[in-house]
């Protein structure tokens, strides 16, 4: 059963535009959400956190949003460069499992000039 | 740079053949983890060391083992490998288990003949 859902595969924007990934979960025990961002041939990378006690974190281009009511965060990536084409993972931790993330299957993110 | 090293990238290995993949680290960090990603799939923890102490994913299959001889280094090794365990096989280290995030090595891809 997939707790971390990114139903997305992939997603294509403008160069300059707004890209918006999605990332819904299941498991209301999450209480940590991390983005990682993955360029083909080398291991994820972390991009951006949140915890369940926020709505919005910031971070330069990159803004992630929760809604806990709805069980859904979205990576809100201004403006888009080519250089952000990668897949990105949501990934999420449950309270008191300190060190397991769950992943989601990722959205590949193609900036097109 | 201080990094997470997967050696080799990619790694082919004979049915049944056992096979040891290795990761070392010179960030010093307690945790490291070792995650199995198959295609188009999410990332999936398969177990983690906190400093000596191994903690197992109730679902990881007792043909895969971990051994950690020392903070720096940590090995997996799959017994007796089959087809279904071709996949990219990912290390990773955190400085505590909990919020801080993962660093991920480049991976290393195994095939199963």
């Amino acid at each position: 059963d997939q707790q971390v859902k990114q139903n997305s595969p992939s997603l294509s924007v403008q160069e300059g535009r707004i890209s918006i990934l999605n990332c819904d979960y299941t498991n209301s025990m999450f209480d940590y959400f991390l983005w990682y961002k993955k360029y083909p041939a080398e291991g994820p990378t972390f991009l951006i956190s949140i915890s369940s006690i926020k709505d919005k974190n910031e971070d330069g281009r990159f803004t992630v949003f929760l809604n806990k009511s709805a069980k859904h965060l979205s990576l809100h990536i201004v403006p888009s460069q080519p250089g952000d084409s990668a897949v990105y993972f949501c990934a999420a931790r449950e309270t008191g499992t300190a060190s397991k993330l769950t992943f989601g299957t990722g959205t590949r993110l193609q900036v097109t000039l | 740079d201080a990094m997470v090293i997967q050696n080799p990238r990619y790694q082919v290995t004979q049915f049944g053949k056992p096979v040891t993949l290795s990761c070392s680290q010179t960030l010093n960090h307690n945790v490291m983890y070792w995650y199995q990603q198959k295609s188009s799939q999410a990332p999936k923890l398969l177990f983690h060391y906190y400093d000596k102490d191994f903690n197992n994913e109730a679902d990881t299959p007792d043909n895969f083992q971990s051994r950690r001889p020392n903070t720096s280094f940590c090995f997996l090794d799959i017994r007796s490998p089959g087809l279904g365990d071709a996949a990219m096989y990912l290390c990773a280290t955190s400085v505590e288990a909990g919020v801080s995030p993962l660093h991920f090595g480049n991976g290393t891809r195994l095939t199963v003949t």
